[in-house]
């Protein structure tokens, strides 16, 4: 089965830049979405299709994907942004199945 | 815009059926799968599987002896069921709508804790 790893956490100060990174076999090959959790609420779309924003989503939210590592950037990191994120894809390689990542909790200092 | 909204029990005995239900509403629930995704307490996120508006489903393959989801588009309603529950399936089930083409999932329902325990 696929697997996707993710870091457990991550740390940034306010106004830096965070990356999270999301790593699978050629998962550039993939399109990965990545979703925001904030404690008690439902997960939240940010990016789809590796590096596309629904709409009402900042521009500080941003995707690359390329090779075996997606990576989800965050400019200018809030406080508001605390939170897990979780990267997905599906794998239509073998049983054709959803896959998330392990999932990241944003910590902003 | 769409909003979907999980109901069903919040406390099933071991061995027993785990029934939930979506309902969509705000737009048709033609032309997308419909997902079930579940989070048990501290931990992350796992896809149950889906169904179409025509009625096709595909499952995780580690609870594909267990499960039925279905669909009923009169009442813009799907459902899931959970054979032969125990407590490690207990978690806060979530209900989302899903892209056909990349299996995205936006948006989501608010998510609804069902305790597996006697």
């Amino acid at each position: 089965s696929y697997v996707l790893t993710q870091p457990p956490s991550v740390s940034v100060a306010p106004g830096q830049t965070a990356r999270i990174t999301c790593g699978g076999n050629d998962i550039g090959s993939k399109s990965v979405h990545w979703y925001q959790q904030k404690p008690g609420q439902a997960p939240v779309l940010v990016v789809y299709d590796d590096s596309d924003r629904p709409s009402g989503i900042p521009e500080r939210f941003s995707g690359s994907n390329s090779g075996n590592t997606a990576t989800l950037t965050i400019s200018r990191v809030e406080a508001g942004d605390e939170a897990d994120f979780y990267c997905q894809v599906w794998d239509s390689s073998s049983d054709s199945y959803v896959v998330f990542g392990g999932g990241t909790k944003l910590t902003v200092l | 815009q769409v909003q979907l909204q999980e109901s069903g029990p919040g406390l099933v005995k071991p061995s027993e059926t785990l029934s939930l239900t979506c309902t969509v509403s705000g737009g048709s629930i033609s032309r997308y799968y419909w997902s079930w995704m579940r989070q048990p307490p501290g931990k992350g996120l796992e896809w149950i599987g889906y169904v179409y508006s025509s009625g096709d489903t595909n499952y995780n393959p580690s609870l594909k002896s267990r499960l039925t989801i279905s669909i009923d588009t009169s009442k813009n309603q799907f459902s899931l069921k959970l054979r032969s529950v125990t407590a490690a399936d207990t978690a806060v089930y979530y209900c989302a709508r899903t892209t056909v083409n990349t299996l995205r999932f936006d948006p989501w329902g608010q998510g609804t804790l069902v305790t597996v325990s006697s």
